[in-house]
């Protein structure tokens, strides 16, 4: 089966400006994540939908940050606008999640952001 | 809080070591862990997991067992190669609520021909 597909895979933009990254889970999987990772830091969770809801947005930065589930498959996740400390790899991931019993997450390839 | 804690790296090998990765964690109730391994340019891709206490994960020659007594979950391999050169994450799914991971900071591996 196809794995996560994420594009681009590596931006670069001035601070201020805007960005937006995409992202396709495998095909079936209820539930996908968007994860930050800081150069030299584990990934950490920004946003996770069930289907199209929100599950848990809590470390988002919600002033400039933005992501959205149009019916339950894709997501993109936006900045606006960018600040230098936002540079990081962005990763997507995605799981079954059928029912309460939580599955293996696959991840993407993820984003290179570069913010000069 | 909920956390992962594991040991600083880069750890430096050669090859046929044997390897170690410690990690421990900080938890409410009883998370399921997993090793996830991340090769240079690629994904983080899952390498071994445990659900329960006692339980043991393992592939690709690597092992982890879940101690709750420790709240440890470390990583083995008895002979490691150049090929598992890599970032080596730990990581925690809490099983309520929704299921949330949270990863350590990751462990760097050079493994010398």
């Amino acid at each position: 089966e196809a794995g996560v597909a994420q594009s681009p895979r590596y931006k670069i933009i001035e601070k201020r400006q805007s960005v937006a990254f995409w992202c396709n889970p495998i095909s079936g999987h209820a539930t996908l994540y968007w994860y930050q990772q800081i150069l030299g830091q584990g990934p950490k969770l920004l946003i996770q939908f069930q289907n199209n809801g929100v599950v848990d947005d809590s470390q988002l930065p919600k002033d400039r940050f933005s992501a959205e589930r149009l019916k339950g498959v894709d997501s993109t996740l936006k900045i606006q606008p960018a600040k230098l400390e936002d540079s990081a790899v962005y990763l997507c991931a995605s799981s079954l999640d059928k029912g309460r019993s939580p599955h293996e997450q696959y991840f993407g390839p993820g984003t290179r952001l570069t913010v000069t | 809080g909920n956390s992962v804690t594991q040991m600083e790296g880069p750890v430096t090998l050669s090859e046929e070591a044997f390897l170690t990765i410690n990690c421990t964690y900080t938890a409410t109730g009883y998370p399921s862990l997993f090793w996830y391994v991340q090769y240079p340019g690629e994904g983080l891709q899952l390498l071994l997991k445990a659900t329960k206490a006692d339980d043991k994960g393992s592939n690709k020659g690597f092992e982890a067992t879940y101690r709750k007594e420790t709240t440890s979950f470390h990583l083995e391999k008895g002979s490691v190669q150049v090929s598992d050169s890599a970032v080596y994450f730990c990581a925690l799914r809490l099983n309520t609520g929704g299921f949330k991971t949270i990863f350590g900071a990751g462990t760097r591996l050079f493994v010398k021909a």
